[in-house]
């Protein structure tokens, strides 16, 4: 086990909604990394955190948006959701200063839009 | 545009012998590759990684091949066994700075008993 948890598991939304994703970190780790991971693919990078400032963004609307909070932890907050949005979204967190790339995933939160 | 990705999307393997997984990137400013293990329902897990100024690294039954010349990345894993049945990733990012680490779409690594 990575010691980095998420929730909620599973859910199901309606398109329009709101959707708030939660993940903590592993102990020691200041650096939260978000993925979105469609059915058959790779992860894709929506953006990481590190000390609670957005460090990076991939290819994704501002409709995705996120928060670190001063213990690590962090949210992925989507605002009115589309069906492509349907997804595994997993987090990673990391210590930088640590000289790795390592990530440590959660097991994801999937996500279900109708 | 830059990709990370893959040759074969499924390999099946006779349980005991090598598994041989291959990874292409097109990236020329890549110098930091990792290879992740997803099983289902679960996460990637990180199994091994290798950096630009090295060609191979070995780890617990498993090799990784970095051939820059060609921009070809290799995952081997020896005496496969039924728990290394998962999906297989190959990721890069840059040395130091994981905050875009690009995945392949993955390979479906399959163990017959």
């Amino acid at each position: 086990e990575t010691g980095v948890t998420q929730s909620p598991t599973h859910l199901i939304k309606t398109r329009g909604q709101q959707v708030t994703l939660r993940c903590s970190s592993q102990s020691g780790h200041n650096t939260v990394s978000w993925y979105q991971q469609a059915l058959g693919q790779g992860p894709q990078f929506i953006f990481q955190y590190y000390r609670e400032e957005e460090n990076g963004r991939g290819n994704f609307p501002p409709r995705f948006s996120g928060l670190q909070f001063p213990n690590y932890s962090s949210e992925l907050n989507v605002n009115a959701l589309e069906l492509d949005d349907s997804a595994l979204y997993l987090c990673a967190s990391s210590r930088p200063e640590m000289n790795t790339g390592e990530l440590f995933f959660g097991e994801g939160s999937r996500l279900t839009v109708l | 545009g830059e990709s990370v990705g893959l040759h074969l999307p499924t390999l099946s393997v006779q349980e005991g012998d090598n598994s041989i997984i291959n990874c292409a990137y097109s990236n020329s400013a890549s110098d930091y590759f990792i290879w992740y293990k997803q099983e289902s329902g679960k996460g990637p897990q990180f199994i091994i990684d290798i950096r630009s100024n090295m060609d191979k690294r070995q780890g617990q039954r498993v090799t990784v091949l970095l051939n820059k010349t060609v921009k070809h990345l290799s995952l081997q894993i020896a005496a496969t066994q039924p728990g290394d049945s998962a999906v297989y990733f190959c990721a890069e990012t840059s040395r130091y700075n994981n905050n875009d680490m690009r995945f392949g779409a993955g390979t479906r690594l399959t163990v017959k008993p």
